[in-house]
C-alpha cells in the first residue's frame, strides 16, 4: 500500500521569504509523486510531477522539489514567497510504471499563508 | 478546451433525499475519477473509470452510493438516500498521461 505523510497542516511564511513544505511517502514500488496546489473554491491544480530521471523536478510558479529515495522524501521548495502563493499544496504518490499509475493517494494537506 | 465541467457548484438538501452530481471530463481523456475531500479525511478517491469502465471503486463508502459512465462525455455520482455525515465537497478529475485535471468541484450539504 502507499501512503503520503505531509508534516504540518498549516505553515506561514513572510513575503520574500524561503517556501518548504514537506512530504514524506511510503510505496512498495518505485513511486510517481506529484504536487498539486488548490486556491479557494477551486479544484487542485498539478504544480510538478516526478516520474523517472532527474531527480529535481522543476514546476510552475517557481516551486521546485527533489526526490530523496534514501530519506523517502520530496519536499517542495520556493526561494521566494509571494503573496499569490496562498493556497493549500498537496502531495501525492501513485505506483509509477507497475500499473495503476493514474490512481494517486494524496496526503492530507498543507495550508499556506505569506505574510505581507 | 472548457476543462473538467462539475454540477451544480453547490447542492444544499435534506437527509434522505437523492443527489446526483453531474461531471463532463476534457475531450480526449480516457480516465474520469471521482474524490470526496472532507476537514477530516482529506481528499479520498471514491471510483475510478477507463475507458467509461468503472476499474476501481473501492473508495466507495457504502451501496448509498453509486456512480455511472454511460459515455466518454459524462458521467454521475448518486448517493441515496443522502446522509448529513455525507456532506462534502466532491471533485470529478480527468486525466491523460498521469496528469490530473479538477473540476472546481460541489459542495455537498446534507441538513
Amino acid at each position: 500500500a502507499q501512503s503520503v505523510t505531509q508534516l504540518g497542516s498549516h505553515v506561514s511564511v513572510s513575503e520574500g521569504a524561503l517556501v518548504l513544505l514537506r512530504c514524506n511517502y511510503s510505496s512498495s514500488v518505485p513511486p510517481y509523486l506529484f504536487w498539486y496546489v488548490q486556491y479557494p473554491n477551486q479544484g487542485l491544480q498539478l504544480l510538478l510531477k516526478y516520474t523517472t530521471g532527474a531527480t529535481l523536478v522543476k514546476g510552475i510558479n517557481g516551486f521546485e522539489a527533489e526526490f530523496k529515495k534514501s530519506e523517502t522524501s520530496f519536499h517542495l521548495t520556493k526561494p521566494s514567497a509571494h503573496m499569490s502563493d496562498a493556497a493549500e499544496y498537496f502531495c501525492a504518490v501513485s505506483r509509477g510504471n507497475q500499473g495503476g499509475s493514474e490512481k494517486l493517494v494524496f496526503g492530507k494537506g498543507t495550508k499556506l499563508t505569506v505574510n505581507p | 478546451d472548457a476543462g473538467v465541467i462539475q454540477s451544480p457548484r453547490h447542492e444544499v438538501t435534506e437527509m434522505g433525499q437523492e443527489v446526483t452530481l453531474r461531471c463532463k471530463p476534457i475531450s480526449g481523456h480516457n480516465s474520469l475519477f471521482w474524490y470526496r475531500q472532507t476537514m477530516m479525511r482529506g481528499l479520498e478517491l471514491l471510483i475510478y473509470f477507463n475507458n467509461n469502465v468503472p476499474i476501481d471503486d473501492s473508495g466507495m463508502p457504502e451501496d448509498r452510493f453509486s456512480a455511472k459512465m454511460p459515455n466518454a462525455s459524462f458521467s454521475t455520482l448518486k448517493i441515496q438516500p443522502s446522509e448529513p455525515r455525507d456532506s462534502a465537497v466532491y471533485f470529478c478529475a480527468s486525466s491523460r498521461f498521469e496528469k490530473l485535471f479538477f473540476g472546481s468541484g460541489t459542495q455537498l450539504s446534507v441538513l
